[in-house]
């Protein structure tokens, strides 16, 4: 399978815990994105990688956020100090430049 | 904030009959994407009609795009009732091409 792939694909977490998710994009892609999507909503953009360089962040991505992508190949998203309105899925995409953007199939997040 | 929005919210039909999903937006945009999703699943691209582009078909789908009234349609012809999801308009407005997605519409199609 080529697609973008996501790990885990659920995680439930205690308040207070910190996670990290992991996205593995389309090995040619030079172009990263994280979204968050709440139940009822569109995706949200949290965050943008252009090979290794972290190039744009949301005001949605709050301290408690950090993102990485070492070496421009699969990036990982981690969340400090979890609250219950981090309850999301969150969802990775990556893209060949300014192309389509294909999307993974999400890490949902539940936070108790 | 969304710039997207989807109209209706949801529709239902009938297999064999069309769906048309309209999207309005709020600032000029460099391309416009619509993607399916599933129920709790992730999201499938559909299709991008570029800002200097009318109409674009991909098998079953036509979509429409116009830039002076900031909308776009989307056309499924002779629904299925596997055509069952939620139906994404995102914009891609510059920048470093981060979309802004919409609300969506919910489209069940009944055998």
């Amino acid at each position: 399978d080529t697609g973008v792939s996501q790990d885990p694909r659920h995680k439930i977490t205690k308040r207070g815990q910190n996670v990290t998710f992991r996205c593995d994009p389309i090995s040619e892609h030079n172009r990263l994105y994280w979204y968050r999507q709440t139940l009822g909503q569109g995706p949200e953009f949290l965050t943008y990688f252009q090979n290794e360089a972290q190039l744009e962040k949301s005001r949605l991505l709050s301290d408690r956020f950090s993102a990485e992508r070492p070496k421009g190949s699969f990036s990982t998203l981690e969340i400090q100090r979890t609250e219950q309105g981090d309850s999301a899925m969150y969802l990775c995409a990556s893209s060949r430049d300014r192309d389509e953007q294909y999307f993974g199939p999400g890490t949902r997040l539940t936070v108790t | 904030s969304q710039q997207g929005e989807e109209d209706p919210q949801a529709l239902s039909i009938q297999e064999g009959e069309n769906a048309t999903m309209n999207c309005s937006y709020k600032t000029s945009i460099n391309n416009l994407q619509w993607y399916r999703q599933n129920s709790g699943r992730g999201l499938v691209h559909l299709i991008l009609i570029r800002s200097n582009e009318r109409e674009k078909h991909s098998g079953r789908l036509r979509v429409t795009l116009d830039t002076s009234k900031k909308s776009s349609s989307l056309l499924i012809t002779a629904s299925r009732a596997a055509d069952t999801a939620s139906y994404f308009c995102a914009t891609d407005a510059g920048g470093y091409s981060t979309l802004t997605f919409g609300k969506g519409t919910m489209l069940l199609v009944s055998p």
